[in-house]
Formats: C-alpha cells, sequence, structure tokens
C-alpha cells in the first residue's frame, strides 16, 4: 500500500516567515511528487511539481526532494497571511502505467499570523 | 475556457438513491479523474480515464461507476447510495500522464 504521510498541523508561523512543510513516502517506485494548495471550501490547485533530487525553486516557494530519505518538503519564504490554506502532498509513478495516478498525504494546515 | 466544470455542486441523498455527478472539461484533455475527499483527509482516487472509451478503477471504486463516450465528460454514477460516501467528490483532468491535474470546484454530497 503506497502511502504518502504529511503532519496534519497546524502549522502556524509569523507573517514574513519562512513555512516549512514535510512529507515522507513509503513506496520507491514513486518518482514524480507534488505540492498542492487548497483554500477552505475550494479544490486543490497545482503550486509546485519536482522529479529529480535537489531544490527547485518558483518565486517564494522551494521544494525539495530528497528520495534516499523518502522526504519532500515544502519551504515558502516571505510566508503571507493569503498563504493560509491546506497543502497537500501527492506522489506519482514514473511513466506511462502510472497515467497520473496521485496518491495524496493528509494535508497540512498553514496559518500565517499578521 | 471554463476549465473543469462540475454539477451538482451540492446535493443531499437518501439512503439508497442513485445519482450521476456530471464533470465537463473544455481543454482538450485526455486524462481525466475522480477523487474523494473526506473531512481532514487527503483525495482519494476512484475511478480515472486515460481516453474516450477508457476508464479502469482507482483505490475505493466500490459504489461507483464511470463512463468516457466522449474527451470532454466523464460523469461518476453513484448506485444505492449510503452513508460511507458522504463526502466532497472532485473531478479533474490532465494533459499528460504526469500527475498535473486542473481540478474543478467540487461537489458536496450528503448521504443520510
Amino acid at each position: 500500500q503506497k502511502e504518502v504521510e504529511q503532519n496534519s498541523g497546524p502549522l502556524s508561523v509569523p507573517e514574513g516567515a519562512i513555512a516549512s512543510l514535510n512529507c515522507t513516502y513509503s513506496d520507491r517506485v514513486s518518482q514524480s511528487f507534488f505540492w498542492y494548495r487548497q483554500y477552505s471550501g475550494k479544490s486543490p490547485e497545482l503550486i509546485m511539481s519536482i522529479y529529480s533530487n535537489g531544490d527547485k525553486e518558483d518565486g517564494r516557494f522551494t521544494a525539495q526532494l530528497n528520495k534516499a530519505s523518502q522526504y519532500v518538503s515544502l519551504l515558502i519564504r516571505d510566508s503571507q497571511p493569503s498563504d493560509s490554506a491546506t497543502y497537500l502532498c501527492a506522489a506519482a509513478n514514473a511513466g506511462g502505467t502510472s497515467y497520473g495516478k496521485l496518491t495524496f498525504g493528509q494535508g497540512t494546515i498553514l496559518t500565517v499570523h499578521p | 475556457n471554463a476549465g473543469v466544470t462540475q454539477t451538482p455542486k451540492f446535493r443531499i441523498l437518501k439512503i439508497g438513491q442513485s445519482m450521476t455527478l456530471q464533470c465537463t472539461q473544455d481543454m482538450n484533455h485526455n486524462y481525466m479523474y475522480w477523487y474523494r475527499q473526506d473531512p481532514g483527509m487527503g483525495l482519494k482516487l476512484i475511478y480515472y480515464s486515460v481516453g474516450a472509451g477508457i476508464t479502469d478503477k482507482g483505490e475505493v471504486p466500490n459504489g461507483y461507476n464511470v463512463s468516457r463516450s466522449t474527451t470532454e465528460d466523464f460523469p461518476l454514477r453513484l448506485e444505492l447510495a449510503a452513508p460511507s460516501q458522504t463526502s466532497v467528490y472532485f473531478c479533474a483532468s490532465s494533459p499528460k500522464n504526469t500527475g498535473e491535474l486542473f481540478f474543478g470546484e467540487g461537489s458536496r454530497l450528503t448521504v443520510l
């Protein structure tokens, strides 16, 4: 059984701080990893994808992947109250037979307070 | 473009009733998915499709059926609704099989 585990939080950080969200996965076949943001009562929205070991930066967001440790993280720099949401980590196998099917973690609730 | 459109947004069913959740996308995506999300939980894959006429089961398919007669439409059928099917249902699509999904707004279903 594939599992993606996240600390459900809530994680509370002050405005302007760095928020660090973590995720571990159990299936070594997983090759592709995603962070989706979900505002309360809304649908998930893709904010980052990462496929290779190391860091990937996009604006204030940095995704980090360590396949040896089966660990994925998302850093949000200069956190804003508008970043307050649930962050879902997801994993997929690589290649054609994965068909883009995702295994999601339960999500981490992030609250950024002014 | 409207993206992924789901109807209805809210529905209350009685135990044993049946209904269809509609999902339409106007992005010409081949890959489409149905997920359910229970409170405080992540999303679980119900069914998916890699193109018109091709569907397959996901992680939690029991009690559901799907069809994919066109690229645009991917309806989810609930037969003999049970309280365990109370959830928020999300339809999603993708142009590639990479896991980069575009989600609809969701359909909140309550079975009483």
